[in-house]
């Protein structure tokens, strides 16, 4: 069991916009950054967002990230089949002193 | 070109120990947090442990904690992951992983292609 809550899965079609949440408590999202992980099949995680909201050089400004309180959120617009992968959230938790990750979340475009 | 290139996995029978060594290139290692991090198959991403910059501070996830130490060889371009008392729930792929330069303990830019442990009696 994930510190932090993701869905499963969320799909969409192309074209559109899909958000992915993530949950977790004032010891982690709360009070540290976020980051956000896109692993496409078969091949190794790739950083979207780190800092809550910014992106590395090079990706794209159809991703975005978004923080309030205790949950974070990875937006995606514009929505690619190439976008279909596993998206993972990162941050510090205070409490139990570790990096935690969410489970994951399946994309789907449809 | 930042690269890192994992080896050492194999399979290896419960309880036993393996050593994971990582060769990074293409930047200044000596200023990075290094992580592992480990993917158990058809699994998500499980954070296992990081190292500052200067060994001074090493944090591991509460499933390896006495069982695993994280280190490094900054003379040799170089990240340490030894296991001891392995089992069964240890198998997955693991990758050696960069840190973002800042304070964002969780941010990792740069991944290597990892190496597969599998502890199987």
């Amino acid at each position: 069991q994930s510190v932090l809550t993701q869905p499963p899965s969320v799909s969409a079609a192309p074209g559109q916009m899909v958000t992915i949440s993530c949950s977790g408590t004032s010891s982690n999202i709360g009070n540290n950054y976020v980051s956000w992980y896109q692993q496409l099949p078969g091949t190794v995680p790739k950083l979207l967002i780190f800092d809550d909201n910014k992106r590395p050089s090079g990706i794209p400004d159809r991703f975005s990230g978004s923080k309030s309180g205790t949950s974070a959120t990875l937006g995606i617009t514009g929505l690619q089949t190439g976008d279909e992968a596993d998206y993972y959230c990162a941050t510090w938790d205070s409490r139990l002193i570790v990096v935690v990750f969410g489970g994951g979340t399946k994309l789907t475009v449809l | 070109q930042v690269h890192l290139v994992e080896s050492g996995g194999g399979v290896v029978q419960p309880g036993r120990s393996l050593r994971l060594s990582c060769a990074a290139s293409g930047f200044d290692f000596s200023n990075y947090v290094m992580h592992w991090v480990r993917q158990a198959p058809g699994k998500g991403l499980e954070w296992v442990a990081l190292i500052s910059f200067d060994s001074t501070i090493k944090y591991y996830a509460d499933s390896v904690k006495g069982r695993f130490t994280i280190s490094r060889d900054n003379s040799n371009n170089s990240l340490y992951l030894e296991m001891n008392s392995l089992r069964t729930e240890d198998t997955a792929l693991y990758y050696c992983a960069r840190a973002i330069l800042g304070e964002s303990l969780d941010a990792i830019d740069h991944w290597g292609q990892g190496t597969v442990v599998t502890v199987s009696s």
